[in-house]
């Protein structure tokens, strides 16, 4: 059973457009959704989370946004770059345990 | 000043053979993992320590075997090695999983 999924699976964007990544979850235990940027050869870094009270987080060009009731959040990348080219993974964390999206790997375009 | 590194970083060995991957964590985290990552960059936990303790182990053959030596390190130990097992390993660190995880860089290993 995937507890976590994640749309689409690539996608290509035009440097300065917007990207966004689509995730949905299962479980109603789930209490962190960080969201993680892995490039080629590197481990997957923490980019970006939210806690499943407020609706919307901003961190620079990346917002998270998080429908509690449809069980579903996003990442959105504002003017997108091609120093953003990497694959994107959400996850859904409760105590003790993290599960990961398929993830997406994103392609900007100059 | 690494917060998580995996040695080696590439691991090339023959069927059939044992191998142990090492990780080692200066961040003072509480939990370290393993997490095996497929040719379709699909990340899987394997096992999960807090404290030196086991608190996940996922399905995972018995092949594989984790040692925490002390809660900065996490080593994997993989006996009989199977082409199967060709993956990239990553080593991860959390103070706790709803502060997110420190990743290692990874290990590459290939089974041939």
């Amino acid at each position: 059973q995937q507890q976590v999924k994640q749309s689409p699976q690539s996608l290509i964007v035009q440097k300065g457009g917007i990207s966004i990544i689509n995730c949905a979850y299962e479980n109603t235990a789930f209490d962190y959704f960080p969201w993680y940027q892995q490039f080629p050869g590197k481990g997957p870094a923490l980019l970006i989370a939210i806690r499943p009270d407020v609706s919307e987080k901003k961190e620079g060009r990346f917002t998270i946004s998080f429908n509690k009731s449809a069980k579903q959040f996003s990442l959105h990348i504002m003017d997108s770059q091609p120093g953003d080219s990497a694959t994107y993974f959400c996850a859904a964390s409760s105590p003790g345990k993290s599960t990961f999206g398929d993830g997406t790997t994103l392609t900007v375009k100059p | 000043d690494t917060a998580v590194s995996q040695t080696p970083k590439y691991l090339v060995t023959q069927m059939g053979n044992d191998k142990s991957i090492k990780c080692e964590q200066n961040l003072g985290h509480d939990t370290m993992y393993w997490y095996k990552q497929d040719s379709k960059k699909f990340l899987k936990i394997m096992f999960s320590y807090n404290n030196k303790e086991l608190i996940i182990n996922e399905t995972v053959p018995n092949r594989f075997s984790p040692k925490s030596p002390d809660k900065a390190h996490l080593n994997l130990h993989i006996n009989s090695l199977e082409l199967g097992d060709s993956a990239v390993y990553f080593c991860a660190s959390s103070q706790d999983s709803i502060r997110g995880y420190t990743f290692g860089s990874g290990t590459r290993l290939t089974v041939v």
